[in-house]
């Protein structure tokens, strides 16, 4: 199956600070998205981004479909971004079918 | 809030017994998914429902059963339960182009 590479694995930030966070994955994909796991649990949707780059707020991301990894820019960071975030990918004829997730990024943003 | 929902949030009971975990999907969503995640395995993805038919396996023990019901709500059964089994049990949904898929708050399982 498809093999996902997360790096780095633990990240400790100060607020303000920018951060970018790669994830790698070993065969084409078409379907890539990222998620923001809370400290209470809860898995969030930031991007479906399979090629190409898009920004919400602060947040942005590029995933480079032919070198097949993906990146997550996090600018001004604020406490509340403290989580895991996860990058997740699968390749089907249609639908999600089950994406792999990767280790995830452990990132702690102190005050 | 992602809209889909999930219960009981919370569940203690012991080795061998079998519990029942519901999900409710977005509305309007055909797709439901259930993944595990616990500390030594990460996230990995159980299966995928589509309309009421099953779509896509992954690694779901034999232990384990899922299925959709009419309404789109879906249950995954675990039984024999074990010690390993302790983890927390994702729900999500996705429309049927599937590009995004919503997560549910997570059913917490500890098994004594």
């Amino acid at each position: 199956g498809i093999q996902v590479e997360q790096s780095p694995p633990d990240l400790i930030l100060q607020e303000g600070a920018n951060s970018t966070l790669r994830c790698n994955f070993s065969d084409s994909v078409n379907n890539l998205q990222w998620f923001h796991q809370n400290p209470w649990g809860q898995l969030i949707n930031l991007f479906y981004i399979p090629s190409g780059t898009k920004q919400n707020g602060r947040l942005s991301a590029t995933t480079v479909a032919t070198e097949r990894y993906s990146l997550l820019y996090i600018s001004s960071s604020q406490t509340t971004d403290s989580g895991v975030y996860f990058c997740a990918v699968g390749y089907s004829g249609g639908g999600a079918d089950g994406l792999t997730f990767g280790k995830g990024t452990h990132l702690i943003i102190q005050p | 809030d992602s809209g889909v929902t999930q219960t009981p949030k919370h569940l203690i009971t012991a080795t061998g017994q079998r519990v029942t975990l519901r999900c409710s999907p977005r509305s309007g969503d055909l797709s439901v998914y259930w993944y595990q995640q616990s500390l030594d395995q990460g996230l990995q993805f159980l299966i995928q429902y589509y309309n009421g038919e099953e779509r896509a396996k992954g690694n779901i023990l034999e232990r384990f059963s899922a299925q959709q019901f009419p309404d789109l709500h879906s249950e995954l059964n675990l039984s024999s339960l074990e010690l390993g089994d302790s983890a927390l049990y994702f729900c999500a949904s996705s429309d049927s182009a599937g590009n995004t898929i919503y997560f549910g708050e997570g059913s917490w399982l500890t098994v004594v």
